[in-house]
């Protein structure tokens, strides 16, 4: 089963919009972290926000934010006032402390496109 | 600029042949990860080290190996290069306290490799 699943391939929102970018996680780990990082046509990976698993806060980084769900099993990113500079790829990622597997699983990814 | 270095950022190569990437971690960093993202694969984890020791083993391939120098600094070698092999290597790198979730992995700009 796939531990990180992102749904929507591709996202398209105006200028100035809000979008939320879907992440749904699979773990029996009751100690996790989930990451979002944002990779542009340039290619590197950039970490955007953090939030762990008994954060009972959802994270906020500037304009980003994370809408966690803990019963859900879900991460999702929302982006506020968005910008021509967050087109780009988005990786939800999961860590799992449990396990000590220390390396970060990645979901497929998301493309948005910022539309002027 | 995440602080973690790779070099070169582009490598071609011929199949058969062996290559190094290398990589150099955020300044007070102990833990260096190497990824491989892939059009067919996505982002996938490979290998991890801990000052020195190899910590973790995802998908890698044993014709690919790694090594943790003194200096903190990590190589990763591929050999026997196959045309499947061209990819985005990446090496991230943390903190690598156990225990802390908030571990986050920096990455660095990766390494195009292309094998012809």
């Amino acid at each position: 089963a796939q531990k990180i699943t992102q749904t929507q391939p591709g996202m398209f929102v105006q200028e100035k919009e809000a979008v939320t970018l879907d992440c749904t996680y699979d773990t029996s780990d009751q100690s996790y972290g989930l990451f979002w990082y944002k990779q542009p046509s340039s290619g590197e990976m950039i970490f955007l926000i953090y939030q762990g698993s008994y954060d009972e806060q959802n994270a906020t980084e500037g304009r980003y934010s994370l809408n966690f769900q803990k019963a859900r099993k879900s991460a999702n990113l929302v982006i506020s006032a968005s910008q021509l500079g967050d087109s780009a790829m988005y990786f939800c990622a999961m860590r799992e402390e449990d396990t000590g597997r220390r390396a970060l699983t990645f979901g497929s990814g998301t493309r948005l496109q910022v539309q002027p | 600029d995440s602080g973690v270095t790779q070099t070169p950022k582009h490598l071609i190569t011929a199949t058969g042949q062996r290559v190094t990437l290398r990589c150099s971690p955020r300044s007070g960093d102990l833990s260096v990860y190497w990824y491989q993202q892939s059009l067919d694969q996505g982002l996938q984890f490979l290998i991890q080290y801990y000052n020195g020791e190899e910590r973790a083993k995802g998908n890698i391939l044993e014709r690919f190996s790694a090594q943790q120098f003194p200096d903190l600094h990590s190589e990763l070698n591929l050999s026997s290069l196959e045309l499947g092999d061209s990819a985005l290597y990446f090496c991230a790198s943390s903190i690598g306290t156990s225990g802390r979730l908030t571990d986050t992995q920096y990455f660095g700009p990766g390494t195009r490799l292309t094998v012809l």
